[in-house]
């Protein structure tokens, strides 16, 4: 099957700063990627849709400018969460797919600590 | 948009013993039924799906059956084993529309086989 893959696994960052997570497609092509996040023991919350070469569509509750979205070629998508604080501790988590309706395939996933 | 439930929201068995999880939805159009398995801090892999015209799939201990009329589909596992251990996902949706693969989770239903 195809992989996506995410980096980092995981990260711990001081509140304040800002920090990256990276989704690439490994050995397919995705015009659309998405952003999930996770709270210990929750489901999965859709984020963000990320559009290559167009802007992100938000979920309602989620700062676009807080997580700025990137989908600069058909194979990365970005997610940086910026001025974190510790409740943006989380797991985030993005899926892809080759083509509308087909199998989403999902990253490892990143561990997010915000101290 | 899509309601989606999922019971039990934990489950344990005995090694051995069959597991059904149940997920009901809202959206009567919707025409793809996938179930998805995460383990402890990894993301969500598919392991089976269906879509709206059969009612039952089967690949060897892991089956789902779907009642279209009543809006539900139930993931079967038989035979479980420890390493079925892990919370397990339904992500119902539309195909053909321009959501493309965007899932909407269930809330998890976490199955713990004792040896």
């Amino acid at each position: 099957g195809a992989v996506v893959s995410q980096h980092p696994s995981w990260v711990i960052c001081k509140s304040g700063t800002s920090v990256k997570i990276e989704c690439r497609s490994l050995d397919f092509q995705a015009t659309t990627m998405f952003w999930y996040r996770q709270f210990p023991k929750q489901s999965l919350m859709l984020m963000a849709t990320s559009n290559e070469g167009s802007k992100a569509t938000y979920e309602q509750g989620v700062e676009k400018d807080k997580f700025l979205i990137n989908h600069a070629s058909l194979t990365l998508s970005t997610l940086t969460v910026t001025s974190a604080h510790p409740e943006d501790s989380s797991f985030y988590i993005c899926s892809a797919s080759h083509r509308v309706n087909t199998e989403a395939f999902f990253g490892q996933g990143t561990r997010l600590t915000v101290v | 948009g899509e309601n989606v439930e999922q019971h039990p929201s934990t489950l344990s068995v005995q090694e051995g013993d069959s597991a059904v999880i149940k997920c009901t939805y809202s959206d009567s159009a919707s025409n793809y039924f996938p179930w998805y398995k995460q383990e402890l801090g990894k993301g969500p892999q598919l392991i089976i799906d269906i879509r709206s015209n059969v009612g039952e799939k089967k690949d060897q201990r892991i089956a789902v059956t779907l009642n279209k009329t009543a809006k539900h589909f139930s993931l079967h596992i038989t035979e479980t084993q420890p390493e079925d251990s892990a919370v397990y996902f339904c992500a119902p949706r539309r195909e053909n529309n321009n959501a493309g693969n965007m899932l909407t989770f269930g809330g998890g239903t976490r199955l713990m086989v004792k040896p």
